[in-house]
């Protein structure tokens, strides 16, 4: 099953508005990542927080982070037309490298409107 | 420096056959990840290579299989292909993903008849 859950999972905004994206997961992270995909390709890193790390920006991009919800939110201000993308949310789980991976979520679909 | 590199960018298989998906890591990174997107869908996690071993693999069947080169480039292979296999496969690699995340290659589209 997902680790993240996005919510949600397809969100259309005017050109210019702020957009915020929810992740919610089930157990401990090590980290919380989230990513952005173009229509179908490689997915590209926008920002890591780590578990320890309650806030971090980055350009326009703000992501918070609460573990004691276990959730995530992404807002991307002052929205473009190139912001058009699906976004994934991605937990790094696990103590032990060894048995740890990448678990990401379904995604939420921006569309921003001209 | 380039960046992850997948080859081919399509390939189409009858069902029944073999297809092998090849991924080259940024220069410097050890480790290698195999995802799988089903259209519309999220990633499922594959299979984690890291100095040539096999370190972690996700929740599919034995004819998903692959192996790391000692150049850390890396191939997976799907035998016995089936029609729902037919997905985009991401390769990813780290320097050190519990601080910087992974880098994705632009994938191979599977298409399965």
């Amino acid at each position: 099953s997902q680790q993240g859950e996005e919510d949600p999972q397809a969100l259309s905004i005017q050109e210019g508005e702020n957009a915020t994206m929810n992740c919610s997961y089930k157990t401990s992270i090590n980290n919380l990542q989230w990513y952005r995909q173009n229509s179908g390709r490689g997915l590209v890193h926008l920002i890591l927080i780590r578990s320890n790390e309650r806030e971090k920006h980055s350009g326009r991009l703000r992501v918070t982070l609460d573990t004691s919800k276990k959730s995530s939110s992404l807002l991307i201000t002052a929205s473009r037309a190139a912001d058009t993308a699906s976004y994934f949310c991605a937990t790094d789980q696990g103590i032990y490298s060894s048995a740890s991976k990448i678990i990401f979520g379904s995604g939420t679909r921006l569309s921003i409107r001209p | 420096e380039a960046g992850v590199t997948q080859s081919p960018t399509h390939l189409i298989k009858t069902r029944g056959q073999q297809a092998t998906l090849r991924c080259s890591p940024i220069s410097g990174h050890t480790s290698v990840y195999w995802y799988q997107q089903a259209l519309g869908l999220g990633l499922q996690f594959l299979l984690w290579y890291d100095e040539g071993e096999e370190r972690n693999r996700g929740n599919f069947p034995p004819r998903f299989s692959g192996r790391q080169f000692p150049n850390y480039s890396s191939e997976l292979n799907v035998n016995a292909l089936e029609l729902e296999d037919s997905a985009l496969y991401l390769c990813a690699s780290s320097r050190d993903r519990f601080n910087y995340g992974y880098t994705f290659g632009s994938g191979t589209r599977l298409t399965v008849v």
